[in-house]
């Protein structure tokens, strides 16, 4: 079965700072998300990739798939306090949109 | 934000007693998904169902059951909890179950199983 890894787990940054979250997947990924969730609420969609090569942007926050369709990370540029959350990536898992999540990595902006 | 709303938002209840959670949609979308999510292991897919009355396990389906008797109602039952099923939970909503296509999610119940 195909699973995802997240890294870093945690990570406190500066505000202004720039950061990286990984997804990386053990199999070809047809289909990635990213979401963010703030504690005790649900998950927002932030950005949807499926081709190979695929970058998106929303405000300061990029997300890339790489060629081989394996991995997906989660660029962050100038953090702000507002970024603070836990970021999950999910995958498709066949064609009933079924999803498998990264365990998520726990992002801390400090002002 | 997509219409969902789960209910209740919190519940703490004791070993051995049946619990109920609901999820209502007002998007009238087919595909609806029941999550835990718990330390360590994100999101983990219990149930979803592809249309009313029509319902498949997901990876971590013991314990539970669900029902669709509506669109907009999507019930997780949980017959006789136990303190492993002490979780957070999401329900999700998708238009056409596609993998090209996000899927949105509640609010969360978080249940306490003492």
């Amino acid at each position: 079965s195909q699973e995802l890894e997240q890294s870093p787990q945690s990570l406190i940054v500066q505000e202004g700072k720039n950061l990286t979250i990984n997804c990386t997947s053990s199999k070809t990924l047809y289909g990635l998300y990213w979401y963010k969730q703030k504690y005790g609420e649900g998950l927002i969609f932030l950005m949807m990739l499926q081709k190979g090569g695929e970058e998106k942007s929303h405000e300061k926050i990029t997300a890339k798939l790489d060629e081989k369709k394996q991995q997906s990370s989660l660029h962050i540029t100038a953090s702000q306090p507002s970024h603070a959350g836990i970021y999950l990536c999910g995958a498709a898992a066949g064609n009933t949109g079924k999803l498998i999540f990264g365990q998520g990595t726990t992002l801390q902006v400090k002002p | 934000d997509a219409g969902i709303t789960q209910s209740p938002r919190h519940k703490v209840t004791e070993t051995g007693t049946p619990v109920t959670l609901r999820c209502h949609q007002t998007e009238n979308h087919r595909y609806m998904y029941w999550y835990r999510q718990d330390p360590g292991h994100g999101l983990r897919l219990i149930h979803y169902s592809y249309g009313v009355k029509d319902t498949d396990k997901g990876e971590v389906s013991d314990g539970y059951s669900v029902s669709r008797s509506k669109t907009e109602d999507f019930l997780l039952t949980l017959e006789s909890a136990t303190s492993s099923q002490t979780s957070v939970y999401f329900c999700a909503i998708s238009p056409r179950g596609q993998s090209n296509q996000p899927q949105h999610f509640g609010d969360g119940t978080r249940l306490s199983i003492l």
